[in-house]
């Protein structure tokens, strides 16, 4: 398996557009997870799916973020519009409910966004 | 609602010294813990995970941890390590119940020096 992958893995924008991160999960995985990671606040979960549909987004920092599962392969964050305060690593992660390897996630590789 | 604290933002240590990674949490129910790695430029990695039985866990790359439940800690141990572990390395919590949600502390980068 190819792992979790995540799309593209930089992004530099400008203040006041709009970014889509993307996600594909290890297939088979029924939870989605979306991570910003910065150093002042530490890795913050945004929000998670449970087959396809959204279970908590209570870390998604405000309106400007939306997050979408359309179906079991595919997920995106979005930012609109972006600001320079939303810099961060974005990260995705999958995880599956079977026997003690539950709650176990994995991790894709990062999206680094920076909004000038 | 759960916490995690990883005393030690930061750990120097020279190559095949030992090494211990503190954490502690706090929950009013039971919880599953676990060790994450973080490479530089790359994501998160599963070092080990407590999930019952035996409190000693023994994970990849030689490291383990031991879970005490009267202290609420989870510690990380490696006898002898390499340059090679230099990463930073994150501390979560989850409860079955919260479907899979992860708590994790603020990390602990550890430095291996020749």
């Amino acid at each position: 398996d190819a792992g979790v992958i995540q799309s593209p893995r930089h992004e530099v924008t400008e203040m006041g557009q709009e970014v889509t991160l993307r996600c594909k999960p290890i297939s088979g995985h029924d939870y989605l997870f979306w991570y910003r990671q910065t150093m002042m606040r530490g890795l913050e979960l945004l929000i998670y799916f449970n087959n396809n549909v959204p279970i908590d987004d209570s870390g998604m920092p405000e309106d400007r973020f939306s997050a979408k599962m359309p179906n079991a392969s595919f997920s995106t964050l979005k930012i609109q519009p972006s600001e320079p305060r939303d810099s961060a690593v974005y990260f995705c992660a999958s995880s599956h409910v079977l026997g003690s390897s539950y709650n176990e996630q994995f991790f894709g590789p990062g999206t680094r966004l920076t909004v000038l | 609602a759960q916490s995690v604290t990883q005393l030690d933002s930061q750990v120097p240590v020279f190559e095949e010294a030992p090494v211990e990674l503190r954490c502690n949490y706090s929950s009013s129910v039971s919880v599953y813990l676990f060790w994450y790695v973080q490479y530089p430029n790359q994501g998160l990695q599963l070092l080990l995970k407590y999930l019952s039985g035996s409190t000693l866990v023994k994970g990849i790359n030689g490291f383990e941890a031991e879970f005490n439940k009267s202290q609420t800690s989870f510690h990380l141990r490696k006898p002898s390590v390499h340059i090679s572990d230099t990463a930073e390395y994150f501390c979560a919590v989850s409860l079955l119940l919260q479907g899979g949600k992860l708590i994790f502390g603020q990390g602990t980068e550890l430095s291996v020096k020749p």
